[in-house]
């Protein structure tokens, strides 16, 4: 049981390159999350899935896209990087059992910068 | 307006003795939750400890526990006994609904730093 995997763990991108970031969880969760975490910054949400086929956005959703094909994966996709996207990305996992949302499992995090 | 307020950028401890850290949050809904992660310096977020609102006790986890005053909508992290390995940012959250689905909210979290 691996939990929530994360790859890469750090990337560095030129301005206007695209690139996916990898989250698989193998806890049969139904709702994942995504997170940047700006240095000396708590979290905020930049997308998030109830289910396979099913996403929305959060609080920082500009500049990103997910898809939700499957229950284990949910690939984030940055389109054209910009410095401003420099940060630390958590991908998160909930059973959200009932509608009820209790802990989250986060993944270990994936450092990108944008040159 | 925030929701989740953490107003010690950084707190200090001595090794064995006991620190709370503040958090205040901010919401209309009646059914909420309140979490506590720890983020070490190796960047993992570590869950800690989750609180109900319509949970009748504080909850406790280990060394851990949560000072919850709901009508001063403030839940306080207790640790008690600290540890050189406490040492960390920590981070309150809260779950609310948004959009007919259930969110976390994070606070911009507190710097400890357990002296020996």
């Amino acid at each position: 049981n691996a939990g929530v995997t994360q790859t890469p763990k750090f990337r560095i991108l030129k301005i206007g390159q695209s690139m996916t970031l990898q989250c698989t969880q193998d806890m049969n969760h139904n709702y994942m999350y995504w997170y940047r975490q700006d240095p000396g910054m708590g979290l905020k949400l930049i997308y998030y899935s109830v289910g396979a086929g099913i996403t929305d956005k959060g609080e920082v959703p500009n500049g990103y896209n997910v898809s939700r094909s499957t229950t284990e994966d949910f690939p984030l996709r940055l389109e054209l990087a910009a410095p401003s996207q420099t940060s630390v990305y958590f991908c998160a996992s909930s059973p959200a059992e009932g509608g009820v949302l209790n802990e989250q499992f986060f993944g270990p995090g994936t450092r990108l910068t944008v040159l | 307006a925030q929701k989740i307020t953490q107003t010690q950028p950084g707190m200090f401890v001595q090794e064995k003795e006991a620190v709370t850290l503040d958090c205040t949050y901010d919401t209309s809904d009646p059914s909420y939750g309140l979490f506590w992660y720890k983020q070490p310096s190796s960047g993992e977020m570590i869950f800690l400890i989750y609180q109900g609102s319509y949970d009748q006790q504080n909850a406790t986890e280990g060394r851990y526990s949560l000072n919850f005053q709901k009508a001063r909508k403030s839940a306080n992290l207790v640790i008690s006994a600290s540890q050189l390995g406490d040492s960390a940012m920590y981070f309150c959250a809260m779950r609310e609904l948004q959009g007919g689905s259930e969110k976390l909210v994070f606070g911009k979290g507190t710097k400890l730093t357990v002296n020996p």
